[in-house]
């Protein structure tokens, strides 16, 4: 079956630091992939996505391209905010009805 | 004009008793979910619903029982809740049931005492 692996946390970072959090999947034929981002108290909601090999999906800064050949579609953000504090899913979609989520990294930002 | 909504918000029961929690989605959708996130935020998918018909059933206590009374709304209830049951319910919608973004409403967390 399909299956999202991302790197445990919580990720700690000052503001202003890089951001990388990584993702990689294991599925049949050719899934969507997104990046969900859930903050304190809310449901999660679509960061960005990339429904094809090579694509780049990008969002408020953050940005995740689609590696067919490594099955990875790792998170990248320049500069990161206390803002940005929250729980990022790494999750595919595609093939069975039954989408595949990660189980969440967290990520802290001090000032 | 909140696109997936949830009710209660919060909802504190004591072992023993059936709850319900109600979902709607004003998007047109399709597609509706029902997510259990554990106190670590892992997320377990639990039901979905594609036109009113069910295209998944993950193995969950049969004490759960999903109803779609039209496209538009997914409920859950939950029969002799236990301890256990505590977490966050979400409910999500989507265009489609294959690679389409899903929606996320704002939870509903229970606690059983």
């Amino acid at each position: 079956g399909n299956s999202v692996t991302q790197m445990e946390g919580p990720v700690t970072l000052s503001e202003e630091a890089f951001l990388t959090i990584n993702c990689t999947y294991t599925a049949t034929g050719y899934p969507s992939l997104f990046w969900y981002v859930q903050y304190p108290g809310e449901g999660l909601q679509l960061l960005l996505k990339a429904t094809k090999a090579d694509d780049k999906g990008s969002n408020k800064g953050f940005e995740a391209t689609y590696r067919k050949e490594t099955t990875s579609f790792h998170l990248e953000k320049g500069s990161v905010q206390v803002s940005d504090s929250a729980v990022y899913f790494c999750a595919l979609s595609g093939g069975s009805y039954i989408p595949t989520f990660g189980r969440g990294t967290s990520l802290i930002v001090h000032p | 004009d909140t696109a997936v909504s949830q009710t209660p918000k919060y909802l504190v029961t004591q072992m023993g008793n059936d709850k319900s929690i109600k979902c709607e989605q004003n998007l047109g959708h399709d597609t509706m979910y029902w997510y259990k996130q554990d106190s670590k935020k892992f997320l377990k998918i639990m039901f979905s619903y594609n036109n009113k018909e069910l295209i998944i059933n993950e193995t969950v206590p049969n004490r759960f029982s999903p109803k779609s009374p039209d496209k538009a709304h997914l409920n859950l209830h939950i029969n002799s809740l236990e301890l256990g049951d505590s977490a966050v319910y979400f409910c999500a919608s989507s265009l489609d049931p294959r690679r389409e973004t899903q929606y996320f409403g704002p939870g509903t967390r229970l606690l059983v005492l």
